[in-house]
């Protein structure tokens, strides 16, 4: 079973608009965490953001939200104001411990277009 | 500053030919791992080692060796290089993970891939 699900393979948005990439997970550890990476064209990794899953509070960081719907399974990431250097894909990971070791899992990731 | 490096960025190879791809980190992290990412498959994890000596296989170990002599260095060696391997290749660190579910972000810091192409 997809421990990381990204549904939305491609995403077009205009200029300025808010954006919301989805991403859902599955795990039965109580003790996780999620993240959320841009890759550019030029593909490095980038991180944007993080949410533990004891953090009582939504993460945010400048322009990058993340609606953490734990009950849902569901860690979706909003970008306020979206702009051109926006365009990029973007990956949803998860952060588990199993025996001792830290893991990322990550989605099959969501290539947003942002259209001026 | 704090990085991953890694060497060669960009690799043509043909089947066969052994191959290193190296990976050095100055944060002084006990956490180091490997991932391939191919499209529409994200990132999939290939080793991962939790400190010096210690070394563990990912989701897609097959074709793949690692070595963890020293706490900075990581590399990913290919002994026969197949065209299933042709991927981008991303080395990472941390620190190693608490089992805490909220606080610091226990960051992952990538290192800017190595693009290999085997014919």
């Amino acid at each position: 079973a997809q421990k990381i699900t990204q549904t939305q393979p491609g995403m077009f948005v205009q200029e300025k608009e808010a954006v919301t990439l989805d991403c859902t997970y599955d795990t039965s550890d109580p003790s996780y965490g999620l993240f959320w990476y841009k890759q550019p064209s030029s593909g490095e990794m980038i991180f944007l953001i993080y949410q533990g899953s004891y953090d009582q509070q939504n993460a945010t960081e400048g322009r990058y939200s993340l609606n953490f719907q734990k009950a849902r399974k569901s860690a979706n990431l909003v970008i306020s104001a979206s702009q051109l250097g926006d365009s990029a894909m973007y990956f949803c990971a998860m952060r588990e411990i199993i025996q001792g070791a830290q893991k990322l899992v990550f989605g099959q990731g969501t290539r947003l277009t942002i259209n001026p | 500053e704090a990085q991953v490096t890694q060497n060669p960025r960009y690799l043509i190879t043909v089947t066969g030919k052994k191959l290193t791809v190296t990976c050095s980190q100055n944060m002084n992290h006990e956490y180091m791992s490997w991932y391939r990412q191919d499209p529409g498959l994200g990132l999939r994890q290939i080793y991962y080692s939790m400190n010096v000596e210690v070394t563990d296989k990912g989701d897609v170990p097959e074709g793949y060796k690692v070595s963890r002599k020293e706490k900075r260095n990581f590399p990913l060696i290919l002994e026969s290089p197949s065209p299933n391997q042709t991927s981008l290749y991303f080395c990472a660190s941390s620190s190693n993970a608490g089992t805490s579910g909220s606080g610091n972000p226990y960051e992952q810091y990538f290192g800017p891939g190595t693009r290999l192409t085997v014919t």
